[in-house]
């Protein structure tokens, strides 16, 4: 079965500085890799999306993941975050069985804080 | 980004009362899925529909869930007789139509059903 690890359940970033967020996963297959941010009584926006190929993603709202197979790694990155970043961040695991794709595995979310 | 819509936005019921969730997915698309996430928690898989057919489940989605597809373009999500446990925030999703193709799930902004 496939399962998501984000082993930070909160982190503290001051405005300015760069962040990342972990992610590690466990898939037998090459797996479908997906960063999710939910703000306060949100719904889930979709951050980035990792397939197959150029193992360095861009995402919307300047986010960026790395693919590390050799890791089963899918770390999350922003150079310099804004207050608006705060939030809940999920990274999720996929998988696509021809008909469709299957229900996602998220992880259990790292809360993001920004110091001012 | 692609919308999929979601109503009501909360929902509060009786313990051992029936409820019925609803989802627009993107544009008359035939797949969606269904999530939840209770308080503080991580997003769970609940089921994946198809072409009026449930293409996967988990062990969360037993006899007291159902869904439905009652007219071309709505679908829902039945839970009988409520339980306390049953307090969540219940999002659809739905594949997108060009990017990332049906390997990509986008989360409505989900309904918060609440029982008493």
């Amino acid at each position: 079965a496939q399962s998501v690890t984000q082993p930070d359940i909160h982190i503290t970033v001051s405005e300015g500085a760069s962040l990342e967020l972990r992610c590690n996963y466990s898939y037998g297959a090459t797996p479908y890799l997906f960063w999710y941010v939910q703000s306060p009584g949100q719904g889930l926006q979709l951050l980035l999306k990792y397939f197959s190929g150029d193992t360095l993603v861009q995402g919307i709202k300047g986010f960026e993941a790395e693919f590390k197979r050799s890791q089963s790694s899918f770390n999350l990155r922003k150079p310099s975050v804004h207050w608006s970043d705060a939030a809940e961040y999920f990274c999720a695991v996929g998988s696509y069985s021809g008909g469709g794709a299957d229900g996602l595995t998220f992880g259990k979310g790292t809360h993001l804080i920004i110091q001012p | 980004e692609p919308e999929v819509t979601q109503t009501p936005s909360h929902q509060v019921t009786q313990m051992g009362q029936e409820v019925i969730l609803r989802c627009v997915p993107i544009s008359n698309h035939l797949y969606f899925y269904w999530y939840r996430q209770i308080l503080g928690q991580k997003v769970e898989f609940l089921v994946s529909f198809y072409n009026n057919e449930i293409s996967e489940k988990s062990e969360i989605f037993d006899d007291q869930f159902s869904v439905e597809r009652p007219d071309g373009s709505n679908f829902t999500l039945k839970i009988r007789s409520t339980k306390l446990e049953d307090s969540a925030m219940y999002f659809c999703a739905s594949p997108g139509r060009t990017s990332g193709g049906l390997r990509t799930q986008y989360f409505g902004p989900g309904t918060r059903l609440t029982v008493l």
